[in-house]
């Protein structure tokens, strides 16, 4: 059964810091996705990571992945407000050929605070 | 915005009773997905399409039904609702990734509530 395991589930972190927030998964898989959700809301599409080593920046956060290890990143640099929210990675659930049922780990819940 | 509506937004309804919740989408995506997010849990699939009458399930089938007649539309039944099925429904859409190197998009979500 394939897990994907975010860490942590809960960040708060002050303005202007730097954090970053972890994906594990349990099976082979070269295609992740990185979603945020704001509360109430659809979740939105940030990052699709298509094979190892991929690397994508976008404003203040940039994802990578690690095939060899299972792992994927998203990074924060320099955090504000506006990034509050909850974000979510996806990986297809039978490793591939991409049959695009995707499981979802369980979210990181990130405050950013003055 | 992904043209995907999801109807109803809210419902209150009661244990026992039938329920279908819809997803139109204006994309003309062949992929289609039924997930329900419970906290604790991140987003669940229920069911796909991968085209009209073309359905499979997930990974959270039980008590779940789906039909797809139509391109646009996928409809998602509770043929007899119970309080565990109380959550909010996303539908979302895709073209299929290995062709299109895209992602699923959301919906706007159902809050489903059984009494």
């Amino acid at each position: 059964e394939l897990k994907v395991e975010q860490n942590p589930l809960f960040l708060s972190m002050q303005e202007g810091k730097n954090y970053t927030i972890y994906c594990n998964y349990s099976t082979t898989s070269d295609r992740l996705y990185w979603y945020r959700q704001d509360p109430g809301k659809s979740l939105e599409s940030l990052f699709v990571l298509l094979s190892n080593g991929a690397v994508k920046q976008e404003g203040r956060l940039m994802a990578s992945l690690d095939t060899k290890a299972r792992l994927s990143t998203l990074h924060i640099t320099a955090a504000v407000h506006d990034l509050s929210a909850t974000y979510f990675c996806a990986v297809d659930s039978e490793g591939g050929p991409y049959t695009d049922k995707l499981i979802f780990g369980t979210g990181t819940r990130l405050q950013v605070f003055p | 915005d992904a043209g995907i509506t999801q109807s109803p937004r809210h419902k209150v309804t009661e244990t026992g009773t039938p329920v279908t919740l819809r997803c139109h989408q204006t994309e003309n995506h062949r992929y289609m997905y039924w997930y329900r997010q419970d906290p604790g849990h991140g987003l669940r699939l229920i069911h796909y399409s991968y085209g009209v009458k073309d359905t499979d399930k997930g990974e959270v089938s039980d008590g779940y039904s789906v039909s797809r007649s139509k391109t646009e539309d996928f409809l998602l039944t509770l043929e007899s609702a119970t309080s565990s099925q109380t959550s909010v429904y996303f539908c979302a859409i895709s073209e299929r990734a290995v062709y299109s190197n895209q992602p699923q998009h959301f919906g706007d979500g159902t809050r489903l509530s059984i009494l």
